[in-house]
């Protein structure tokens, strides 16, 4: 079975571009969240979503940055215009809520570089 | 608001020796709890996690970790480390089952094993 899917894996882009970035959830799952990574501040949550619904934006930076959720199996975040701070890794995570378990699978990340 | 605080940075330990990973969490309910560990640019990889019951949690790759209510913790422990564990090990609490309302990360302790 395919687990959480990213693209792309790397972007390079130049300040005040817009970027989207893709993820597939794991069949099935119901839960999807978009991490960051950075050296300063490791691995910070900015949204999720249950049952396609956006649950808690409160870790999105600033307005620049928006997530949906089209259909129940992908999520796209943007950052328009991307500025340098927002180099990063941005990781998405689908889990299974209400079962008792549903742990958060991550997928590979993209590596995003604003220049 | 929880938080997490891993207080070792990095860590050296030889191959075949012992390894503790430190853990404290800061929540005032029961937490879900969770160690993942994160490869050179990879994504994370679920290694255990703590709902209730026995509080000693065992999980993939040899690793096993103890919650310890009266301490705040969950240590992550290996009983001989082999090269192919360095990586990133991150702990981290969710407030809900399986952590259905997002994640909150430690900033991570990078692991290196000596020859």
């Amino acid at each position: 079975d395919a687990g959480v899917i990213q693209s792309p894996r790397h972007e390079v882009t130049e300040m005040g571009q817009e970027v989207t970035l893709r993820c597939k959830l794991i069949s099935g799952h119901n839960s999807l969240f978009w991490y960051r990574q950075t050296m300063m501040r490791g691995l910070e949550l900015l949204i999720y979503f249950n049952n396609n619904v956006p649950i808690d934006d409160s870790g999105m930076p600033e307005d620049r940055f928006s997530a949906k959720m089209p259909n129940a199996s992908f999520s796209t975040l943007k950052i328009q215009p991307s500025e340098p701070r927002d180099s990063a890794v941005y990781f998405c995570a689908s889990s299974l809520r209400g079962t008792g378990s549903g742990e958060q699978y991550f997928g590979p990340g993209t590596r995003l570089t604003v220049t | 608001a929880q938080s997490v605080t891993q207080p070792d940075i990095h860590i050296t330990v030889s191959e075949g020796a012992s390894l503790e990973l430190r853990c404290n969490y800061s929540y005032g309910a029961t937490p879900y709890l969770f160690w993942y560990v994160q490869s050179p640019g990879q994504g994370l990889q679920l290694l255990l996690k703590y709902f209730s019951g026995d509080t000693l949690v065992q999980g993939i790759k040899g690793f096993e970790a103890e919650f310890k209510r009266s301490q705040s913790s969950f240590n992550l422990r290996k009983p001989s480390v082999h090269w192919s564990d360095a990586a990133e090990y991150f702990c981290a609490v969710g407030t809900s089952g399986g952590g259905a309302d997002g994640l909150t990360f430690g900033k991570g302790t990078h692991l290196i094993i000596q020859p």
